[in-house]
């Protein structure tokens, strides 16, 4: 249980333009996902929280009107990069909040998306 | 001080080698706690939950000390499949539904298992 999935799993654009990325937890519903960026050799940073049918709370630092986040269901959230340019090149991966057999609440990640912006 | 500490290595060990990686956590109202695990360019996976009482999975065991806010994992009998960076994370919430839900990760702490 617990699997979620991001697509697409690497892209390559070109500078300004918008890429979309889609997360979708496959076998849970998920009120609460996270949209996290990770540079080379950097840990993981939080950018922001996406709640299923109400506005994203972004992170310090993060600009909500360049990384929109649409969580239009209880199963979908998506990041949309806009006017991207080099600088926004990473490693961006989403996650899924839930718990498993009464367990404590925790987080699924998606494999990751990998953009690159030429 | 921040919120999740942990040594971020590396640690060069040799294959059937035990290894223990420690953690702390600032704030005393942390409820629950995790361990996971990032691949080189993968994203995070959950290793195992830590309770109260320890817990063992395997040749993993994971045990937490309130009083010192303090969590540790214990690898043994290394596999060169082990060389990971190690996620200590915790969670200031507790069971669904049941107070705040806020997932502070630490920066890491990375295994290397050598032949």
């Amino acid at each position: 249980g617990a699997v979620v999935s991001q697509h697409p799993s690497r892209v390559i654009c070109k500078s300004g333009t918008s890429v979309k990325i889609e997360c979708r937890s496959l076998d849970f519903q998920a009120t609460t996902m996270f949209w996290y960026r990770q540079f080379p050799k950097q840990s993981l940073m939080l950018m922001a929280t996406s709640n299923e049918g109400s506005k994203a709370t972004y992170e310090q630092g993060v600009e909500k009107d360049k990384f929109l986040i649409n969580h239009a269901s209880l199963t979908l959230s998506t990041l949309t990069v806009t006017s991207a340019h080099p600088e926004d090149s990473s490693f961006y991966i989403c996650s899924a909040r839930t718990a498993l057999a009464g367990g404590p609440d925790t987080q699924y990640f998606g494999p990751g998306t990998r953009l690159t912006v030429l | 001080r921040k919120e999740v500490e942990q040594d971020p290595g590396p640690f060069n060990v040799p294959e059937g080698a035990t290894v223990a990686f420690n953690c702390t956590y600032s704030n005393s109202a942390s409820q629950s706690f995790f361990w996971y695990r990032q691949d080189c360019r993968k994203e995070p996976k959950l290793l195992m939950s830590v309770y109260s009482s320890g817990n063992e999975d395997g040749r993993f065991t994971a045990q937490l000390n309130r009083a010192s806010q303090y969590i540790s994992l214990l690898i043994r009998d290394s596999k060169l499949s082990d060389s990971a960076t190690y996620l200590c994370v915790v969670n200031h919430g507790g069971y669904s539904g049941a107070g705040s839900y806020q997932l502070t990760f630490g920066k890491g702490t990375k295994l290397s298992v050598i032949p």
